[in-house]
């Protein structure tokens, strides 16, 4: 399953909201009716970590600023007002089909 | 406080083998699936391989299959990722991760060893 990101680059003002999509090249939803669809955040010179799973989850620990949705192929990470710290690298993640697949990333910078 | 540290990474030959390593606390280790996703210098990140929590099944990228091996010893809470007939494109940061139990994604990652193949 190929997972495409738009945009690829993402200039951002601080306070304001941005929004990246995701598709991939068929439906994620899985035979037992759920979603695999994952957000992560990569900050320079560190691992990721996980924002949303399940399309809308938000991971512990994970500010409500940050919001998933989506359905079937399309998909959008929202972060309602960017803060400094959101900056970096910023992956969606199919898990419904092996192999797993990540888009190719979208740089959010202010 | 879960923690994952790999290990084992360096610089290798194009057609030699290499063995990571990830030591695992702050969980049960033997009831969590694991997998490995790399990174090559300045590109996305890559799923590699995965296991299931007790070794019976795993899966693996195609670009892999055949050479890498993955496995795990649930009396040491460790997993391994043996990778053999090595080539220049798998020259890439490893990352040992934890799966997010019944949730399908990766909850915990390592900072990662870096693996370097080149003649």
């Amino acid at each position: 399953i190929v997972m495409t990101q738009t945009p690829l680059s993402s200039p951002v003002t601080l306070g304001q909201p941005a929004s990246i999509s995701c598709r991939s090249s068929e439906s994620l939803v899985h035979s037992e009716r759920n979603t695999y669809l994952s957000w992560f955040h990569q900050r320079p010179g560190q691992p990721p970590r996980l924002l949303i799973y399940k399309i809308s989850k938000r991971f512990s620990g994970v500010p409500e600023r940050f919001s998933g949705s989506g359905a079937e192929t399309d998909f959008t990470l929202k972060i309602s007002r960017v803060e400094a710290e959101d900056v970096g690298v910023y992956y969606c993640m199919q898990a419904t089909g092996f192999p797993w697949t990540f888009g190719q990333g979208t740089k959010v910078e202010i | 406080q879960v923690q994952v540290v790999e290990s084992g990474g360096g610089v290798v030959q194009p057609g030699r083998s290499l063995t990571l390593s990830c030591k695992t606390s702050g969980f049960t280790f033997s009831e969590t699936g694991m997998h490995w996703v790399r990174q090559a210098p300045g590109r996305g990140l890559e799923w590699v391989a995965t296991i299931s929590f007790n070794g019976n099944d795993r899966q693996f990228v195609e670009s892999v299959r055949g050479r890498f091996t993955i496995s795990r010893d649930n009396s040491e809470n460790t997993l391994y990722l043996q990778m053999n007939r090595l080539r220049v494109e798998d020259t890439a940061l490893y990352y040992c991760v934890k799966d997010f139990t019944r949730s399908w994604t990766l909850d915990s990652w390592g900072q990662g060893t870096l693996v370097t193949v080149s003649s």
